[in-house]
């Protein structure tokens, strides 16, 4: 089954920070990572899918990049709105055990 | 507007069967463009995916489920069920269902609805 290792667990940051979070795929993926927002008592929301591209509708701060199995969602700059929990998503339809998710990154207010 | 919606019980005994079902407004659950998911989440923990179902009756499972799990599509009723059997406390979660793209992963998800799994 493939693993998707997610870092950092917690960030602390400030309106107008440019925040990072990676998830890095314990096999070849291809580009099948989406990046989703969660906040509490919500379901998650689509941010990012095929590891770059941005869904409909998202703001522009809001970028994915790849390298190899390591994949990186960029806040440009942090909004109040952006506080809230991140997970990405490998959805290779190929992959033994199917779907999985990163353990979430939560983005808290320094 | 594509629109999921999930209902069932909100307890369930242990080594009873959760059953839940989504309603899909805006979109055919027969077409050929999307798969249907179910997904959960314990309380306090992150997303677990427990599996998907296509048009065709073609499916595919959490490995750490699949021996309780079964999942149907009625075309009619333009909705898709899950059965999870022999359930305990761990399995208590808020279960959401979710359309599937193979371009877009999981586009559109239910509110979400909370199952306790309690005597």
């Amino acid at each position: 089954d493939i693993q998707m290792t997610q870092s950092p667990s917690t960030l602390s940051a400030s309106v107008g920070d440019r925040v990072t979070i990676t998830c890095r795929a314990s096999q070849n993926i291809g580009s099948w990572v989406a990046w989703y927002q969660q906040k509490p008592g919500k379901a998650p929301k689509l941010l990012i899918y095929k590891a770059s591209t941005l869904q409909s509708g998202v703001p522009s701060t809001f970028s994915g990049s790849e390298s190899g199995t390591e994949f990186t969602l960029t806040i440009s700059s942090l909004q109040p709105d952006d506080f809230a929990t991140y997970y990405c998503l490998q959805y290779n339809s190929y992959s033994p055990g199917g779907f999985t998710f990163g353990p979430g990154t939560k983005v808290d207010i320094k | 507007q594509v629109q999921l919606q999930e209902s069932g019980p909100g307890l369930v005994k242990p080594s009873e069967t959760l059953s839940l079902t989504c309603t899909v407004s805006g979109d055919s659950v027969g077409g050929a463009g999307h798969y249907w998911n179910w997904i959960r989440q314990p309380p306090g923990k992150g997303l677990e995916w427990i599996g998907y179902i296509y048009y065709s009756g073609t499916t595919n499972y959490n490995p750490s489920l699949k021996s309780r799990l079964t999942t149907s599509i009625d075309t009619s009723k333009n909705q898709y069920s899950l059965k999870l059997s022999s359930v305990t406390t761990a399995d208590t979660a808020v279960y959401y269902c979710a359309r599937g793209g193979t371009l877009s992963g999981l586009d559109v998800w239910g509110q979400g609805t909370t199952v306790t799994v309690s005597s």
